[in-house]
């Protein structure tokens, strides 16, 4: 069964902790995207990358790093400098790059405490 | 700046009335255009797509979107909406090697 898988659902950790959300996509797609949901902002799109070994910042990099070493996975790390890290991070990929429609994965919901 | 603007925050309809969310977008050429919606604490589904041709486009769940270039819109409807249909729906647009870009949301409500 094709798909993207973000894990875990819900992730707790303690401020001033760097942590790292896993999205993973068995769809070979090639371009791959990380958003940040916060009630009443829509999707702001803190990462993407279109190919293996390159990705891009996006709106709201600050904070957050990514990797991209396999074409499957693009995991994000909200590190210590993310001042408000609490949120819903949404995973997505595309194929061919960015101009085609994105498929989403289930979110990660992270509180920092 | 590339930009997409979906109007209402919030709207709530009667079971079985018709629906219409607005879009309007702010490109240099046509962009391409989607639908997606959202249940709660989950991810976002692709409802349909416009990427050229027929302005009128069919996408899953009963949903229809309707093109207008002089407008610069791309509203979703529905014909008669079910107590399932209660999500939040975002309009998106893209244009070159660019991300998408996505509308701040309408959150629908249904009532009996």
């Amino acid at each position: 069964d094709g798909g993207i898988t973000q894990s875990p659902k819900y992730l707790f950790r303690k401020e001033g902790q760097n942590v790292t959300l896993s999205c993973e996509q068995n769809l070979n797609h090639d371009a791959m995207y990380w958003y940040r949901q916060d009630p009443g902002q829509g999707l702001r799109l803190i990462y993407y990358s279109q190919i293996v070994n390159d990705f891009q910042k996006g709106d709201i990099a600050e904070g957050y790093s990514v990797s991209r070493e396999k074409k499957e996975s693009f995991p994000l790390t909200v590190t210590s400098a993310q001042k408000n890290p609490t949120a819903f991070y949404l995973c997505a990929s595309s194929y061919g790059g960015t101009s085609y429609e994105q498929y989403f994965g289930p979110g990660t919901r992270l509180t920092v405490t | 700046a590339q930009s997409v603007t979906q109007p209402d925050i919030h709207i709530t309809v009667s079971e079985g009335a018709s629906l219409e969310l607005r879009c309007n977008y702010s490109y240099g050429a046509t962009p391409y255009l989607f639908w997606y919606v959202q249940s709660p604490g989950q991810g976002l589904q692709l409802l349909l797509k416009y990427f050229s041709g027929d302005t009128l486009v069919q996408g899953i769940k009963g949903f229809e979107a309707e093109f207008k270039r002089s407008q610069s819109s791309f509203n979703l409807r529905k014909p008669s909406v079910h107590w399932s249909d209660a999500a939040e729906y975002f309009c998106a647009a893209v244009s070159g090697n660019t991300p998408l870009v996505f509308g701040k949301g309408t959150r629908l409500s249904v009532i009996a």
